[in-house]
C-alpha cells in the first residue's frame, strides 16, 4: 500500500536561508509525486510534480524537489526563503494502479525575519 | 472570479441537521473531488466523480453523500451531521487522462463546525 511520511510537522528558518522539507513515500509501483502549498485560509496550490521524467523537478516560486528512488524520498528545497513562503506544505503520492492521491500530514514552514 | 468556488465558506450547525456544501467550477474539467482536512492528518478523499454519470466512494465516505448535477457542479451532503464531521472541506477538479499525471485545482474550502 502506498503511504507518505512528512518527517517534520514544523520547520523554522530565517529569511534568506535555505529551506528543506522532507518527504518519504512508500509505493508498490512507479509513483507520481506532488508538492502542494496551502497559505492561511486558502485552498491548495500545486508547487511541482514528478511523473517519471527528470528526477530533479523545478516548480513555482523557486522551489524544486529531487526524486530519489533508492531512498524513496522526494524532498522539497529552496535556496533562499522569503517571508511569503510561510505556509503549510503537503507531499502527495499517486500510483499508476489506482486513482487515489495519498496526502502527507503536512509541514508548516515558519519564516523568521 | 475563482475557477473553483465553494459555498458557503463557513457554516456552524447543530448535531442531526442535514447540510449541503456546494462546489462549482469554470475550468471545464470532467473530474471533481471532495476532501476533508483535519489538523495533522492531511487531506482525505470523501467522494470523487470522473464525469456526470460516474460517482465513486473515497477513503471516508460513511456519513456523506454527493450529487453531480452537471459537469460544473458537485455537491456534498451530510445527511445527519455529527460533531466529528467538524473539519475543513475542499472541493477539487482535474482534467481527464491518466489520473496520476493531472494536478488538482482546489477551492478555498468550507469550514464546517457541528455543535
Amino acid at each position: 500500500a502506498q503511504s507518505v511520511t512528512q518527517l517534520d510537522s514544523h520547520v523554522s528558518v530565517s529569511e534568506g536561508t535555505p529551506v528543506l522539507l522532507r518527504c518519504n513515500y512508500s509505493s508498490s509501483y512507479s509513483p507520481s509525486l506532488f508538492w502542494y502549498v496551502q497559505h492561511p485560509n486558502k485552498g491548495l496550490q500545486l508547487l511541482l510534480k514528478y511523473t517519471s521524467a527528470a528526477t530533479l523537478v523545478k516548480g513555482i516560486n523557486g522551489f524544486e524537489a529531487e526524486f530519489k528512488k533508492s531512498e524513496t524520498s522526494f524532498h522539497l528545497t529552496k535556496p533562499s526563503a522569503h517571508m511569503s513562503d510561510a505556509a503549510e506544505y503537503f507531499c502527495v503520492v499517486s500510483e499508476r494502479s489506482n486513482y487515489q492521491l495519498i496526502w502527507g500530514a503536512g509541514t508548516k514552514l515558519i519564516i523568521k525575519p | 472570479d475563482a475557477d473553483v468556488t465553494q459555498t458557503p465558506r463557513n457554516r456552524i450547525t447543530k448535531t442531526g441537521k442535514r447540510i449541503m456544501l456546494e462546489c462549482s467550477q469554470t475550468k471545464g474539467h470532467d473530474r471533481m473531488y471532495w476532501y476533508r482536512q483535519d489538523p495533522g492528518l492531511g487531506l482525505r478523499l470523501i467522494y470523487y466523480s470522473f464525469d456526470v454519470k460516474d460517482i465513486n466512494k473515497g477513503e471516508i465516505s460513511d456519513g456523506y453523500s454527493v450529487s453531480r448535477q452537471a459537469q460544473a457542479k458537485f455537491s456534498l451532503s451530510l445527511e445527519s451531521a455529527i460533531p466529528n464531521q467538524t473539519a475543513l472541506y475542499f472541493c477539487a477538479t482535474s482534467e481527464g487522462g491518466q489520473v496520476i499525471n493531472q494536478p488538482q485545482h482546489f477551492g478555498d474550502g468550507t469550514r464546517l463546525s457541528i455543535l
